[in-house]
């Protein structure tokens, strides 16, 4: 039983251009969140998504991000005009329904030169 | 916004010995749960608190969720090599299921 795979595993942009990281949920799963980590701190919550539905995109910064997760195919994270501050792991977790307990993808390390 | 203090930041020990960490919150959690990350992976779930005052083991590793809902314990008895990484707490809000929040973690170094 795969578990949540994301790719790439790492990315490289230069300063003003785009970055698509996507995130596969586990087989079942219907709920997707991403989250953004900084070097020797904990994860922060960025979004939470169901199927074609955003569900709560508090820690999402308002400009630049988005994130879609489409009836078929993986959830998108999308940073648009990407800036030196916008390098660090990027985490996807899965859950089946509205539950407490996450399932993480191994992460897509951004980093902007 | 909600924030979580995990004391220690660190911590150095020798192989065998137990080790106890903890998290609190300004606010109320409904759910605690606890993390092991590794390097370079995502975080994996070691227990799920789901009521004050539950305590609920898993192997070595045995959790608490506080009476006042501002708090969470791990304890880790016999530590082991393999017990190496970094332990986050994380504090689930009632009002927000799927939105968590993260403690800053404590790193673990075990010696053998």
């Amino acid at each position: 039983n795969a578990g949540v795979m994301q790719n790439p595993r790492h990315l490289v942009r230069r300063r003003g251009q785009e970055a698509r990281l996507r995130c596969s949920p586990m087989k079942g799963h219907s709920h997707v969140y991403w989250y953004r980590q900084l070097p020797e701190e904990g994860l922060k919550f960025m979004v939470y998504l169901q199927k074609e539905n955003i569900i709560d995109e508090s820690g999402m910064p308002k400009e630049r991000f988005s994130a879609e997760f489409p009836k078929e195919g993986p959830s998108i994270l999308r940073i648009q005009q990407v800036v030196r501050g916008d390098s660090a792991a990027y985490f996807c977790a899965s859950s089946p329904r509205t539950t407490y307990e996450q399932y993480f993808g191994p992460g897509t390390r951004l980093t902007v030169t | 916004g909600q924030q979580l203090n995990q004391s220690p930041q660190s911590m150095f020990i020798q192989e065998g010995e137990d080790v106890s960490m903890n998290c609190t919150s300004s606010s109320i959690f409904n759910t605690w749960l606890w993390y092991k990350q590794d390097p370079g992976e995502g975080p994996v779930l070691l227990i799920a608190l789901y009521k004050a005052g539950e305590l609920t083991s898993n192997g070595r590793l045995t959790a608490q969720f506080g009476i006042t809902r501002k708090d969470s314990f791990l304890n880790i008895s016999a530590s082991i090599p393999s017990d190496v990484g970094i332990y986050f707490c994380a504090g689930f809000a009632n009002t927000n299921a799927g939105k968590s929040t993260f403690g800053d973690g404590t790193t673990l170094t075990v010696k053998p």
